[in-house]
């Protein structure tokens, strides 16, 4: 059992849809985070929220948008992706100096 | 800035054969390091760590120690099984941010 939850488990969108993924944790993490990974790929980060305050943007495009409603809640909103948006996308969370925990990730297919 | 190196495979072995599988790293400061395992349709799960110089990280039969003169944090598993298959990911955190190597598929056979 993981302890990051992570729904959708599948998604597939046409490139005109708006979707949002959801991650939840509960065990006290204030560090969430987005990951995109493609097949075969080691991750890639998106984002990072500490304190519930977005730290971290590795120059994602604006088409995806994080949103941290609260300390145990992350989503992200897609708008008008491309088919080479189409990857796994993983939620994480952390403590100080604790590991990353992953979420089982939501496989988003572009069509 | 940092980075990890990992040996890329494809690895292939038999079941009870020795798996190693290296991992070198370029840091300023004192990360912390890991191993994360992905298996087939699932996200990542960490495997085990190690927070400082000479600490040795274990979990199901896996060992790894992180060994500063040499930058390295090699993977080892006396005994593979075929349950084993999977992809291996060495990753070191310096702060929030967690740096991948490019990962490992590893493939046991019967």
């Amino acid at each position: 059992d993981t302890e990051v939850t992570q729904t959708p488990k599948h998604l597939v969108m046409g490139m005109t849809n708006k979707k949002s993924l959801k991650c939840e944790q509960h065990m006290g993490h204030r560090a969430m985070y987005w990951y995109k990974q493609k097949a075969k790929k080691p991750p890639e980060l998106m984002f990072v929220y500490s304190y519930e305050k977005l730290s971290i943007n590795e120059s994602v495009p604006s088409r995806f948008s994080p949103e941290c409603p609260n300390s145990s809640l992350l989503n992200l909103h897609l708008h008008a992706l491309q088919p080479e948006d189409s990857a796994l996308y993983l939620c994480a969370s952390s403590q100080g100096n604790t590991p990353l925990h992953f979420g089982n990730g939501t496989r988003l297919t572009v069509t | 800035g940092n980075s990890v190196t990992q040996m890329e495979g494809p690895v292939t072995l038999s079941e009870e054969a020795f798996l190693t599988i290296n991992c070198t790293y370029t840091a300023t400061g004192y990360p912390s390091l890991f191993w994360y395992v992905q298996y087939p349709g699932e996200g990542l799960q960490l495997l085990l760590k190690a927070t400082k110089a000479d600490d040795k990280g274990s979990n199901k039969g896996f060992e790894a120690t992180y060994r500063k003169e040499t930058t390295s944090f090699h993977l080892e598993k006396g005994s593979v099984q075929v349950s084993d298959s999977a992809v291996y990911f060495c990753a070191l955190k310096d702060d929030y941010k967690l740096s991948f190597g490019a990962g490992t598929t590893v493939t046991v056979r019967a």
